[in-house]
C-alpha cells in the first residue's frame, strides 16, 4: 500500500532563497508522481508531473525530481518570492480507480 | 480555456436537507472523482467514475452517492446532510485511469451543515 510523507510539515524562508521540498513514498512501482499548489482554503493547482520513466521536469522556477529506487521526489523553488507562500502536496496514484495519494503538505512562508 | 468547473463555491446548509454539488470539465475527460480534506486528514477519495455510467466507490462513500449520466457532469448528492460532512470537496478529473495523466482538480467546495 503506497504511503506518501511530506517533511517538514512546514518550512519559513527569506524572500529570495532556492529552497528545496521533499516527498517521500513507500511503493517504488509508481506510475508517476504529481506536486500541487493549494492556497489557503483554494483548490489545488497542478505545477508538475514526472512520469516514472523521467528523472526531473521544470516549468519556469520550479525543478521536480523522482528518485524511484530511494523512494523519494524534491521540488526545487528557486529565487522564492512571498507569491510562492501556499501549501505544496505531492500525490503519486495507487490501486483502482485512479486515486491518488496525497503526503500531508508542506505549508511554505517566504518572507520579504 | 481547459478547466473543472464546481458550484457552488460556498454552502451552509442544515442537517438532513438534500443538496448536489455540481462537478463539470470541459478537457473530454475520461476518469473523475471527487474528494474531500479535512484537517489533520488530508484528501481522501469519496467516489470515482472511470466513464459514463460507470461508478464505484472510493475511501470514505457513506452519505454520499454521484452518478454519470454525461461525459462532462459528474455531479455529488448529499442525500441527508449531517455535519460530520462538513469538509472542503473537491472535483478532479483526468483523461484515463492508466496512471500517466495529469489529473485537474476544481476549485473547491466549502461545505458547512449545522
Amino acid at each position: 500500500k503506497q504511503e506518501v510523507t511530506q517533511i517538514p510539515a512546514a518550512l519559513s524562508v527569506p524572500e529570495g532563497e532556492n529552497l528545496v521540498l521533499n516527498c517521500s513514498f513507500t511503493d517504488s512501482a509508481i506510475y508517476n508522481l504529481q506536486w500541487f499548489r493549494q492556497d489557503p482554503g483554494k483548490g489545488l493547482t497542478s505545477l508538475l508531473l514526472i512520469q516514472s520513466s523521467q528523472r526531473e521536469q521544470t516549468s519556469g522556477r520550479l525543478n521536480a525530481s523522482l528518485d524511484k529506487s530511494s523512494g523519494r521526489s524534491t521540488l526545487y523553488i528557486a529565487a522564492s518570492q512571498p507569491g510562492d507562500s501556499a501549501t505544496y502536496l505531492c500525490a503519486s496514484p495507487a490501486g483502482q480507480g485512479g486515486k491518488l495519494i496525497f503526503g500531508q503538505g508542506t505549508e511554505l512562508s517566504v518572507k520579504p | 480555456e481547459a478547466q473543472v468547473t464546481q458550484n457552488p463555491r460556498y454552502l451552509i446548509t442544515v442537517t438532513g436537507k438534500k443538496l448536489t454539488v455540481t462537478c463539470s470539465q470541459n478537457m473530454n475527460h475520461e476518469y473523475m472523482s471527487w474528494y474531500r480534506q479535512d484537517p489533520g486528514l488530508g484528501l481522501r477519495q469519496i467516489y470515482y467514475s472511470m466513464n459514463v455510467e460507470v461508478t464505484d466507490k472510493g475511501d470514505v462513500p457513506e452519505g454520499y452517492k454521484v452518478s454519470r449520466k454525461e461525459k462532462r457532469n459528474f455531479p455529488l448528492i448529499l442525500e441527508s446532510p449531517s455535519p460530520n460532512q462538513t469538509s472542503l470537496y473537491f472535483c478532479a478529473s483526468s483523461l484515463s485511469t492508466s496512471g500517466m495523466y495529469e489529473q485537474y482538480f476544481g476549485p473547491g467546495t466549502r461545505l458547512t451543515v449545522t
